[in-house]
């Protein structure tokens, strides 16, 4: 799987949309972009993936560059509750293949 | 909204004991996984289980692990003698499919301590 890039750490003021950014300039073409996020200790909870297009669901959305070599995952509204180390993982899907999870984006969302 | 569930919240064993760790995944899901996370690291994963046997397992799952589905229901880790160092969170999850969809839904875990 392709190696990913994140900054470590980001602020968001709640409401405002939270925009992660990842670098995956070595991901094929056969290889997805998934986004997972952690509270805590919490188990890892998946958030959304894309090949190429840019997707959306009731929780983010997910851009991704023409070139995919990077992506944004976007929070339109941060809430507190959305405070979480986040995690872009590029896979092959289509196999029951492994989750590997690098160290994330620790978002912390304040008042 | 079905779930993947852990049990025990929390297990404490003493070293050289062995300690079994249960899972219930959800229910029409065919695909089952094994991760740990040591405090303060990254979340490693152990093993993947498909069709009753491993399909894939990571060199952290060595001859003192193992992984069994004893029923319809249930998938269970067995540490055969723990070590301090296997102290960690252990997160059991599932997938459906290997397609596009098959995103892995994880359980609210197991904080293993191994005294």
């Amino acid at each position: 799987d392709a190696k990913t890039t994140q900054p470590t750490s980001m602020d968001c003021a709640e409401g405002r949309a939270a925009n992660l950014p990842c670098n995956h300039s070595t991901i094929s073409g056969n290889e997805y972009v998934y986004w997972y996020r952690q509270i805590h200790s919490q188990g890892p909870q998946y958030i959304i993936h894309g090949l190429k297009n840019n997707e959306t669901n009731e929780m983010a959305s997910l851009i991704i560059t023409e070139d995919r070599k990077s992506s944004t995952l976007i929070l339109p509204h941060a809430t507190l509750r959305d405070t979480a180390v986040y995690y872009c993982i590029v896979r092959v899907t289509g196999t029951a293949s492994k989750l590997t999870f690098g160290t994330g984006t620790r978002l912390q969302v304040t008042l | 909204e079905p779930e993947v569930t852990q049990t025990p919240s929390h297990q404490v064993t003493q070293m050289g004991q062995e300690v079994v760790l249960r899972c219930v995944p959800i229910s029409n899901h065919l695909y089952f996984y094994w991760y740990r996370q040591i405090l303060g690291q990254k979340v490693e994963f152990l093993v993947s289980f498909y069709n009753n046997e491993i399909s894939e397992k990571s060199e952290i799952f060595d001859d003192q692990f193992s992984v069994e589905r004893p029923d319809g229901s249930n998938f269970t880790l067995k540490i055969r003698s723990t070590k301090l160092e296997d102290s960690a969170m252990c997160f059991c999850a599932s997938s459906f499919d290997r397609g596009p969809f098959n995103e892995q839904f994880f359980g609210p875990g197991t904080r293993l301590t191994v005294l």
